[in-house]
This record gives structure tokens, sequence and C-alpha cells, in this order.
């Protein structure tokens, strides 16, 4: 399968700790998002990378969350000293730049922060 | 700036039944109009789109038209199945779709 691929799964974590996820983009991809969901609502976006750049950050990434994408290939997303509110399903897309193209999601990995 | 609303649910339905969900949606120009669908435990995946006005976007027996005099999305299938439920968002984007507005999903269930 050459889907987008992200790991963890799922991640509960205690208030205060720091937490990584990894997106796995499809490897001939270009651009990557990462979206967060919370319980009942649709994906909000987070932030952009065009290969290696992060392009876009949205006002919902606090300076507490910091994302990467290093050789232009797999991105993470930190979050530091975490808060019950961070809470959600954080997802990652991505998209080459043929035209008619689409947007493929991985499947999400779950944070819980207790 | 950029918004969708879509109908609240859950939507529950019988089999072979007539589908409608609503969707409008806040823009300026011409963004790109999409329908994910989002299976239990798996990731969104892309249902269908529409890249302009009147276009319209099918796939696996659903439809949508893309109206800009009424600013609507919605999605329709005339005839449902079981295995159709799932979460249905509908979003707009911007360059070929990377970046995309969603609404808050309407869960659909269908009963045999």
């Amino acid at each position: 399968d050459t889907g987008v691929s992200q790991n963890p799964r799922h991640k509960i974590t205690k208030r205060g700790q720091n937490v990584t996820f990894r997106c796995d983009p499809i490897s001939e991809h270009n651009r990557l998002y990462w979206y967060r969901q919370t319980l009942g609502q649709g994906p909000e976006f987070l932030t952009y990378f065009q290969n290696e750049a992060q392009l876009e950050k949205s006002r919902l990434l606090s300076d507490r969350f910091s994302a990467e994408r290093p050789k232009g290939s797999f991105s993470t997303l930190e979050i530091q000293r975490t808060e019950q509110g961070d809470s959600a399903m954080y997802l990652c897309a991505s998209i080459g730049d043929r035209m008619n193209t689409e947007a493929f999601f991985g499947q999400g990995t779950r944070l819980t922060v207790v | 700036g950029d918004s969708v609303t879509q109908m609240e649910g859950p939507v529950t339905l019988s089999e072979e039944a007539f589908l409608t969900i609503n969707c409008t949606y806040t823009a300026t120009g011409y963004p790109s109009l999409f329908w994910y669908v989002q299976y239990p435990g798996e990731g969104l995946q892309l249902l269908l789109k529409a890249t302009k006005a009147d276009d319209k976007g099918s796939n696996k027996g659903f439809e949508a038209t893309y109206r800009k005099e009424t600013t609507s999305f919605h999605l329709e299938k005339g005839s449902v199945q079981v295995s159709d439920s799932a979460v249905y968002f509908c979003a707009l984007g911007r360059n070929q779709g990377g970046k995309l507005i969603f609404g808050q999903g309407t869960e659909l269930s269908v009963k045999p």
C-alpha cells in the first residue's frame, strides 16, 4: 500500500507532556498538509509544506505546535506541554502537482490528553 | 473568509431511499468544491468534486452540482445502500484542493 501513512494511530499522554506524530506522504507528492479534527467537527487546516518549505500556518497553530519536513519527504508534528484541549484527531494529507489530482488523507493520529 | 455549512445529522434512511445532504458555502472568487466520505475506522476519501460553476461531480451513484447562484453543492443519491453508512464532509478548496475548508460533517446511517 503506497497511501499516506501516519504513526502512531493512537496516543494517550498526560497533560504537560510533549508528543510527536509522523506522516509519510505518497512518495511523489510534494505538498503535505496537517489538519486537526475534533469530535463532531470537520477537519481544520493547521499547516502546509511545499517540499521542505513550510508555506502557511493557521492561527490555530499556537507556539506549542511545531511542524517540520526536513528532507521534503516525511513530516513531523510536535505538540509541547500538551493541554486537554489538544485532544483531537490529527490528519495528514498529501497532494501532487499534476492537474486533476486530489488530496489523499492518512487515517490520522488520535491524541488523548489526560 | 471562506466557510462551508452542512445540514446537521445524523441522517437515518432505509435502504433504497433517496438521499440529499445540503451544503452551502461562502467564498470569494471561484473555489473548487468537494465531497469527502469517512467510513468507520478509515481515513477521508474523495467522493466527488466540481471545479467550476454548473459542473456536476459524480461517483458511485452520488452526484452534486456546483450552483454558484445559490452557493450550494448538495449531495444526492437515488438509492442508498447499507454500505453508504459513513460521515460525509463538504469542502471547498483552492490550489487544486490541497488546502480545504470543511463543513462539520453529516453522519448517514442506512438501515436494511
